[in-house]
């Protein structure tokens, strides 16, 4: 099974602050790796999807890269709707496995 | 507008069974592969089970395996979850999701809570 190793698993920012969310995945999943938003109480939002996507109706400050085997979720000008919990996925095999989850916090 | 509703959750004893429904709608349901997704309580999301469009291939996860079937009914436009001999550590929030071509989620449900105690 493919492993996927997400940090951190919790952070607190400021308004305006840019901040990034990584995983790393224990083998090569290509671009098949997608980023999920939840707020509490919902059920989750597709951001991101293979790897640098931006999701249809998703702000531009949401952002995805990769490097390797490690992807990244980079949120620029933090604002106070983006706090939630964001999880990886990859969807290269079965079973499909996400990321422990960063919950986010706004100072 | 995509829309995906659950339903069928509740309270069960350990080792009975249960089944989940997921009424889609919105899109063309039978051209879509289907899967649920469930996230135990303050856990993390785990990915359960997924089916082909036209119901004939499916996966499931490990803590799955061998005790839940997936299925669809594409003329109802509907997913299916049959879950039996359940366990404590099944109780969790039961989301139905839509897979993009590409395998991703790009819908969800809004969840439906099933609690497995004596």
């Amino acid at each position: 099974d493919i492993q996927m190793t997400q940090s951190p698993a919790s952070l607190s920012a400021s308004l305006e602050e840019i901040v990034t969310i990584t995983c790393q995945a224990s083998q090569d999943i290509g671009n098949y790796l997608s980023w999920y938003q939840q707020k509490p109480g919902k059920s989750p939002q597709l951001l991101i999807h293979s790897a640098t996507s931006l999701a249809d109706g998703v702000p531009s400050r949401f952002s995805g890269s990769r490097s390797g085997t490690q992807y990244s979720l980079k949120i620029n000008r933090l604002q106070v709707e983006d706090t939630g919990i964001y999880y990886c996925l990859q969807h290269y095999s079965a079973p499909l496995t996400f990321g422990s989850g960063t919950k986010l916090e706004i100072k | 507008e995509v829309q995906l509703v659950e339903s069928g959750g509740g309270l069960v004893q350990p080792g009975r069974s249960l089944k989940l429904s997921c009424a889609a709608s919105g899109f063309t349901f039978s051209d879509y592969n289907m899967a649920w997704v469930r996230q135990a309580p303050t856990k993390g999301l785990e990915w359960v089970a997924s089916i082909s469009y036209g119901g004939s291939n499916t996966h499931y996860g490990d803590s799955v395996k061998g005790r839940f079937t997936i299925s669809r009914d594409n003329a109802k436009s509907t997913l299916y979850l049959q879950m039996d001999s359940l366990r404590s550590e099944d109780t969790a929030t039961y989301y139905c999701a839509r897979h993009h071509n590409n395998y991703y989620f790009d819908y969800w449900g809004q969840g439906v809570m099933v609690t497995v105690s004596s």
